[in-house]
């Protein structure tokens, strides 16, 4: 079935270093590969997203990697900022109405 | 202006009630989604509409019905709330299936 593994769970990072976080899907007919913030108390918001025809998508301090033979992508913030503190999420998507999470990664921006 | 807005952001309950969460979205999306968020932060597909039709009924038990009167309103009615509802439910919409915009979700503790 559908599956996306989300690693690692938690991570913490001194300020100004840099955060990875990876992302495992199963099915090979995802095209649409979404990272999401969320923040205490609040919905998941869109900070960055790339289509399975683009290997890397970069917006100032994050960026995201694909590599569609390995069903890998990741998730790279750079000069890390205590408000990037917070719970990412990737997630797959293969147009069918229908977006796939992983995990989870907890994120501690320590200053 | 609030894109993706749910009302209540928190219900306590009794079990064996029966209890509604409404959700409107002013962005003009035809698609719209509610999630369910559990207490380990899991968020896993419950329903998709498109165009008010249901596209996605993701195994979810037969007390939750929802109800998507025109394209910017997609509620949720559970019947008979049992302890293990108890989570975070998230409403979201998108234009066909690209980028999902999150309500702030409602918080549903069953008592």
């Amino acid at each position: 079935g559908e599956n996306v593994e989300q690693h690692p769970s938690t991570l913490s990072v001194q300020e100004g270093d840099s955060a990875v976080i990876k992302c495992t899907y199963s099915d090979s007919a995802s095209n649409y590969f979404p990272w999401y913030k969320q923040e205490l108390g609040k919905g998941p918001q869109l900070i960055i997203d790339i289509r399975s025809n683009v290997g890397e998508k970069k917006d100032q301090r994050i960026a995201v990697t694909l590599n569609k033979t390995a069903k890998h992508f990741s998730l790279h913030i750079t000069e890390t900022q205590p408000e990037d503190s917070a719970v990412y999420f990737c997630a797959a998507s293969k147009g069918t109405y229908k977006y796939i999470f992983g995990t989870g990664t907890r994120l501690k921006v320590l200053a | 202006d609030t894109a993706v807005s749910q009302t209540p952001k928190y219900l306590v309950t009794q079990m064996g009630n029966d209890k509604s969460i409404k959700c409107e979205q002013n962005l003009g999306h035809d698609t719209m989604y509610w999630y369910k968020q559990d207490s380990k932060k899991f968020l896993k597909i419950m329903f998709s509409y498109n165009n008010k039709e249901l596209i996605i009924n993701e195994t979810v038990p037969n007390r939750f019905s929802p109800k998507s009167p025109d394209k910017a309103h997609l509620n949720l009615h559970i019947n008979s709330l049992e302890l293990g509802d108890s989570a975070v439910y998230f409403c979201a919409s998108s234009q066909d299936t690209g980028e999902a915009f999150f309500g702030q979700g409602t918080r549903l503790t069953v008592v």
